[in-house]
């Protein structure tokens, strides 16, 4: 059983360009959550998927979007990329029908921006 | 507002030593509570979580943490630590609808010979 796939697992964009990041979720998850991981911080939650549709969304500018398909899997966009965009981002998913459950995080992909 | 105070930024402890790792929070209700630890370039591994019940919650690698409402605090701990073990560990509440985690900015552990 795969656990949560990112992809690419590290990208270099140049200031202004736009990237799109891909995660497939854990088998028998259907709820994808992003999140942003700076140098020496803790992840902060950038949004979250569910049904395709956007379901919550943290502090975030609206440059970052994103994208839930059929099979569950996800991208997010980000546009106009700034230095500041440099990060790990990573992606976690789990179960919306269950309670309780626990989400499962990707190894990530690291985003430099130059 | 929802967050997590992880006071100590680094730790250095020798290997076979016990360790703690503070974790404070702020929440509106009972909190989901979890430990994650990240090894350089990784993801995230769960390695604990509390939604109720006992408050004292085993983990995975020999960790434990006790949630104690009344300090709202939900500390990290293992009785003898192992090289391996040297990472950076994140605390971190979920609200109750688990829709999305608040993260600590985590602890960096060394781990001495």
């Amino acid at each position: 059983d795969a656990g949560v796939t990112q992809s690419p697992t590290h990208l270099i964009k140049t200031r202004g360009q736009q990237v799109t990041l891909r995660c497939s979720p854990k088998s028998g998850h259907d709820t994808v959550s992003w999140y942003q991981q700076a140098l020496g911080q803790g992840p902060q939650f950038i949004f979250q998927y569910y049904e395709e549709e956007e379901r919550q969304r943290g502090n975030f500018p609206d440059r970052f979007s994103g994208h839930q398909f059929p099979n569950y899997s996800s991208e997010l966009n980000v546009n106009a990329l700034l230095l500041g965009d440099s990060a790990l981002y990573l992606c976690a998913s789990e179960t919306n029908t269950e309670l309780n459950t626990e989400a499962f995080f990707g190894q990530g992909t690291r985003l430099t921006v130059v | 507002a929802q967050s997590v105070t992880q006071p100590d930024i680094h730790i250095t402890v020798s290997e076979g030593a016990s360790l703690e790792l503070r974790c404070n929070y702020s929440y509106g209700a009972t909190p989901y509570l979890f430990w994650y630890v990240q090894s350089p370039g990784q993801g995230l591994q769960l390695l604990l979580k509390y939604f109720s019940g006992d408050t004292l919650v085993q983990g995975i690698k020999g960790f434990e943490a006790e949630f104690k409402r009344s300090q709202s605090s939900f500390n990290l701990r293992k009785p003898s630590v192992h090289w391996s073990d040297a990472a950076e560990y994140f605390c971190a509440v979920a609200n109750h609808n688990f829709n999305k985690f608040y993260f600590g900015s985590g602890t960096k552990l060394n781990v001495k010979p």
